[in-house]
This record gives structure tokens, sequence and C-alpha cells, in this order.
């Protein structure tokens, strides 16, 4: 029974590099959430997915920031032309495919630590 | 406005003795769900409990439990007979139930808890 995968655990880039980060959700999950954590600071809500489709992105940055839920593979969360203000912990989490009433907790991977140099 | 209050940056507890961690919410929906979470130093989050705002008794699991305040919107979570290992930073957080956005959580800041022998 794996849980939320997540890859990279760590990434280090440089100032204007791409920084892609995966999330392969529970067995039988079919949604996944991108949550991102400043230091100090609570998890803030990004982008909320379903296979081949983007369902809530209200919490993205408007600009260099993207993500992915494939039919097949992993959800990838993609930062291009990262600064150094990106550098956070991104946490990807999954649920069943229809939560039952409000209950069920999200089931969060060990999130993806991005540096920016 | 906040949707998540976490009062306490910080708390210390003896070994053996129980401890309250604040949390209040704003919200206007009548369905929601209130939940805890605990992240170690390692960084991951663990899911603890969860409270759903019909539910008339307090969630309960273990050691933990919430002791929901409805009409003063709070969600304070009773850990009792500290241990060490429970030393972390915890976060509570809220699920509005509007459609799309079940998948949602708002976070609060965290409270840094330490269990001292």
């Amino acid at each position: 029974n794996a849980g939320v995968m997540q890859n990279p655990r760590h990434l280090v880039r440089r100032r204007g590099q791409e920084a892609r980060l995966r999330c392969s959700p529970m067995k039988g999950h079919s949604h996944v959430y991108w949550y991102r954590q400043l230091p100090e600071e609570g998890l803030k809500f990004m982008v909320y997915l379903q296979k081949e489709n983007i369902i809530d992105e209200s919490g993205m940055p408007k600009e260099r920031f993207s993500a992915e839920f494939p039919k097949e593979g992993p959800s990838i969360l993609r930062i291009q032309q990262v600064v150094r203000g990106d550098s956070a912990a991104y946490f990807c989490a999954s649920s069943e495919q229809v939560p039952r009433r409000m209950t069920g907790e999200l089931f969060f991977g060990e999130g993806s630590r991005l540096t920016v140099l | 406005a906040q949707k998540i209050t976490q009062t306490q940056p910080g708390m210390f507890v003896q070994e053996k003795e129980a401890v309250t961690l604040d949390c209040t919410y704003d919200t206007s929906d009548q369905s929601y769900g209130l939940f805890w979470y605990k992240q170690p130093s390692s960084g991951e989050m663990i899911f603890l409990i969860y409270q759903g705002s019909y539910d008339e008794q307090n969630a309960t699991e273990g050691r933990y439990s919430l002791n929901f305040q409805k009409a003063r919107k709070s969600a304070n979570l009773v850990i009792s007979a500290s241990q060490l290992g429970d030393s972390a930073m915890y976060f509570c957080a809220m699920r509005e139930g509007r459609g799309s956005t079940l998948g949602r959580l708002y976070f609060g800041r965290g409270t840094q808890l330490t269990v001292w022998p």
C-alpha cells in the first residue's frame, strides 16, 4: 500500500532554471492537490486536478507555474524561471474519486523541498 | 480575513501532561470539516483527527480529541498524556463544503509543540 509518492524530495535550482516536481497519488485515487509551504508558514492551496482536468487553480500564481495530471503517469508541478521566492516545500495530496460526505483526510506525500540559489 | 487562526506560535508541556492547542475558524458555510495535522521535523504531514460541522460529538482518536465549540467557531486539539514524540508543529485546517473546492484545505500558521521530560 504505497502512499502518495513525491519526487524529488529535494531539488536545488539556480535562478532562471525550471523546476519539475512529480506526484504519484495513492492507488485508486484520481484527485490530486498541490500545496505550497513557505518557511515558517502553513500550507497554502495551489491547484486541484483530476485526470486530464484542472478543477481549481485559484491558488496558482498567474505566471511561471503550471500543473498537469495526465491520463497516464504522475501529476507534474512545473515552475519556470524560478526565483528565490519560490524556495519552499511543495506538498502533493490525493483523495478518493468521490469523497464520502465531508469525511476523509487528504493523504499527503512527504513533500518536495525546492531551494533556489 | 483569515480562515484559520492559531494564536499560539509555541507551546511547552511536560511529558505525561495534557495540552490544548487553540484553533478558531471563520466560514459562512453550514457544511465544513475541521482537521488537525502534525508535522514533525522530518517534514511530512500526518493526519490526526477530523470533525464535521454536523457531528454532534467531539471527535476522538486515541490520545487526541477535538474540543469543538461551534458557536464560538473553535476547534481546539487536546493531546492527553503527552509523549516526547509529540514534539512537532501542529496545523489546524478547514475544508468548506462547496462542490469543486471540497479538496481545498485552509491551514493555520501552526503551533510548535515542545514536550519536555
